[in-house]
């Protein structure tokens, strides 16, 4: 079945960076869009950015645009996010998600990652 | 920027109550509302897409409309399994990929 699994969450001071993972499985990678969505502690849901299947177009929210960076590695299934110059603010669970016709909405989401920024 | 603004924020009714949660956008989006549901402590899950299109796998009792500005997600028979918090989130243009604010829905 389609899988999404995040990793590289984790406590880094402001100012630092840090690289999210997202690894791909149970459907042809390379035919789908994806986004990185996050979710700060007891709040709702922001997208942060989104890539083309073949990597041609990238879009990030206003929040994250010159600080986050999102790649795409076809032969290795997996998607990328990395995050430069972080701040408080970006505190919170990252999800990959897959969209599924290319319209821009959802489908599945992984579990999640929890980035902590504090000093 | 088009914002998305969801009502109620919260609401508790009983089991076998039908339940309508708004969703209205700054700005006409035509049919581009995706609504999800987000259990506690899970992962948010695709409801509805293309206003009323229903994902595969969804129970029948969950129902999409609207198109324009107002859209609105309807629980014909609250069942227990369905508290959580519902999301609405357009997608006529990206970026701008923006959700609503979210309505949380418990049993009474």
């Amino acid at each position: 079945q389609v899988q999404l699994v995040e990793s590289g969450g984790g406590l880094v001071k402001p100012g630092g960076s840090l690289r999210l993972s997202c690894a791909a499985s149970g459907f042809t990678f390379s035919d789908y869009y994806m986004s990185w969505i996050r979710q700060a502690p007891g709040k709702g849901l922001e997208w942060v950015s989104y890539i083309s299947s073949s990597s041609s177009y990238t879009n990030y929210a206003d929040s994250v645009k010159g600080r986050f960076t999102i790649s795409r590695d076809n032969a290795k299934n997996s998607l990328y996010l990395q995050m430069n110059s972080l701040r408080a603010e970006d505190t919170a669970v990252y999800y990959c998600a897959r969209d599924p016709y290319g319209d821009y909405y959802f489908d599945p989401w992984g579990q999640g990652t929890l980035v902590t920024v504090s000093s | 920027d088009i914002q998305m603004t969801q009502s109620p924020s919260s609401l508790s009714a009983s089991v076998g109550d039908r339940v309508t949660i708004t969703c209205r956008a700054s700005q006409g989006i035509s049919n581009y509302l995706a609504w999800y549901q987000q259990k506690p402590g899970k992962v948010p899950k695709l409801l509805i897409y293309a206003a009323s299109t229903l994902q595969s796998g969804v129970p029948s009792r969950f129902s999409g409309s609207g198109s324009g500005t107002d859209f609105t997600l309807t629980i014909s028979s609250l069942q227990p399994e369905d508290v959580a918090t519902y999301y609405c989130q357009k997608y006529n243009s990206a970026p701008g990929l923006t959700f609503g604010g979210g309505t949380k829905v418990e049993i009474k």
